[in-house]
């Protein structure tokens, strides 16, 4: 079956970096996705990744693929509390084609 | 303006009533989706619907029913509140491109509905 996963909280110092962490377990996945949800929103999307792609950078945001353990990470440079926020990993499947969402990491940013 | 709106913001009920939630959007897109988020557990698909004449079960379907009177309005109904259906529920649209692996879902604000 399809599965996503995530730890539920990370917590981090103003200035570090974040590094989020997700797993999942449909090798035929073909987009990759990271959302974010601040409190009281609903989910927006931060940035993608094809699954032929090993790294995409966009700004302040890093996303690593690692698509022979089927790991994705998102990494934050030089957090703010701004970065505050949930942040759901998402998988699109190959097979379904159904979008399919981890439980969501809950990002503390302590200042 | 908002392109996904969804109302009640927030909703208290007792077991047993029926709830309608109701989700509008401005974006003209054809693809609706209903969504329920618990803690701990992610998002998961309730229904969802590709255009107008087409309803789809997703993976936890049962206790909910759906409407879709436009392509702009997508009602979600609890016929029969039940405490275990206190969740934030969550609207979404997506309009899928030539590629569709890369269509992306916009979310409305969630409607937060507690059953007592």
């Amino acid at each position: 079956g399809e599965d996503v996963e995530q730890s539920l909280f990370l917590s981090v110092r103003e200035g570090d970096s974040s590094v989020i962490n997700c797993t999942y377990t449909d090798s035929s996945s073909t987009y990759l996705y990271w959302y974010k949800q601040e409190p009281g929103a609903g989910l927006q999307l931060l940035t993608y990744i094809f699954s032929n792609m090993d790294m995409k950078q966009d700004q302040r945001l890093t996303v690593l693929l690692n698509k022979k353990d089927k790991h994705l990470s998102l990494r934050i440079a030089d957090t703010q509390t701004g970065d505050s926020a949930i942040y759901f990993c998402a998988n699109r499947g190959g097979a379904t084609n159904k979008l399919i969402f981890g439980t969501g990491t809950l990002l503390a940013v302590q200042p | 303006d908002a392109d996904v709106t969804q109302t009640p913001r927030n909703r208290i009920t007792k077991t047993g009533k029926r709830i309608m939630l109701e989700c509008s959007q401005t974006k003209g897109h054809d693809r609706m989706y209903w969504y329920r988020q618990d803690p701990g557990l992610g998002l998961r698909l309730i229904y969802y619907s590709f255009d107008v004449k087409d309803i789809n079960k997703g993976e936890i379907s049962d206790g909910y029913s759906v409407s879709r009177q436009a392509q702009a309005k997508f009602s979600l109904s609890l016929e029969s509140a039940i405490p275990n259906q206190t969740a934030l529920y969550f609207c979404a649209t997506s309009d899928p491109p030539r590629d569709r692996a890369l269509e992306t879902q916009y979310f409305g604000p969630g409607t937060r509905l507690l059953v007592l």
